[in-house]
């Protein structure tokens, strides 16, 4: 799996877009980009992913560059619940059973 | 879905016991895997489960570290011989093809 690179940390006033970056410029044609978010005591929970489109759910958008080198994860209207460590991660489609690797994320704190 | 349970969600002991960790995973998932999480650290995986069968260790589990998976529905986590390096959160995720994997809220194991 590609290795990829994100800040330490962030901060966001509550209310605004939270927009989170990484980069993933040795990714491959066939690897996923999978957002996974750490609040203080929970386990990871998973966001959102994607190939090479622009994704939305409920819970953010992701947006892919062109060259699929670097990636932001959105959080349209940051809470003070969305303060937790996101992680971005590279991953084949079909390992879908092998491990998720994490690299140590980075700590988003939304200010009140 | 009632989510990926583990218990206990902490565990004190003195060095040198033994200790194991529950994790019930979502019904119907087919794959379960143990990771532990260090402070400041992402994730890091241990094993994985297909069904009952133990398909795939880290270096990281070493020979004082068991897992079971009876039956293929929940698994153990077993550390003997408990060392002050063992302390760290023990986390449990589930999946079944090629979703996303979920996670419990983890077992904090402290040694004194």
């Amino acid at each position: 799996d590609a290795k990829t690179t994100q800040p330490p940390s962030m901060d966001c006033a509550e209310g605004r877009a939270a927009n989170l970056p990484c980069n993933h410029s040795t990714i491959s044609g066939n690897e996923y980009v999978y957002w996974y978010r750490q609040i203080h005591s929970q386990g990871p929970q998973y966001i959102i992913h994607g190939l090479k489109n622009n994704e939305t759910n409920e819970m953010a958008s992701l947006i892919i560059t062109e060259d699929r080198k670097s990636s932001t994860l959105i959080l349209p209207h940051a809470t003070l619940r969305d303060t937790a460590v996101y992680y971005c991660i590279v991953r084949a489609y079909y390992s879908g059973n092998t491990p998720l690797v994490f690299g140590k994320g980075t700590r988003l704190s939304v200010i009140a | 879905d009632t989510g990926v349970s583990q218990d206990p969600r902490h565990k004190i002991t003195k060095r040198g016991q033994n200790v194991t960790f529950r994790c019930d995973p979502i019904s119907e998932h087919n794959r379960l895997y143990w990771y532990r999480q260090t402070l400041g650290q992402g994730p890091e995986f241990l094993t994985y489960f297909q069904n009952e069968a133990q398909l795939e260790k880290s270096r990281l589990l070493s020979d004082r570290f068991s897992a079971e998976r009876p039956k293929g529905s929940f698994s153990t986590l077993e550390i003997q011989r408990t060392e002050q390096g063992d302390s760290a959160m023990y986390l449990c995720a589930s999946t079944r093809e090629d979703q996303p994997q979920h996670f419990g809220d983890g077992t904090r194991l402290s040694i004194l």
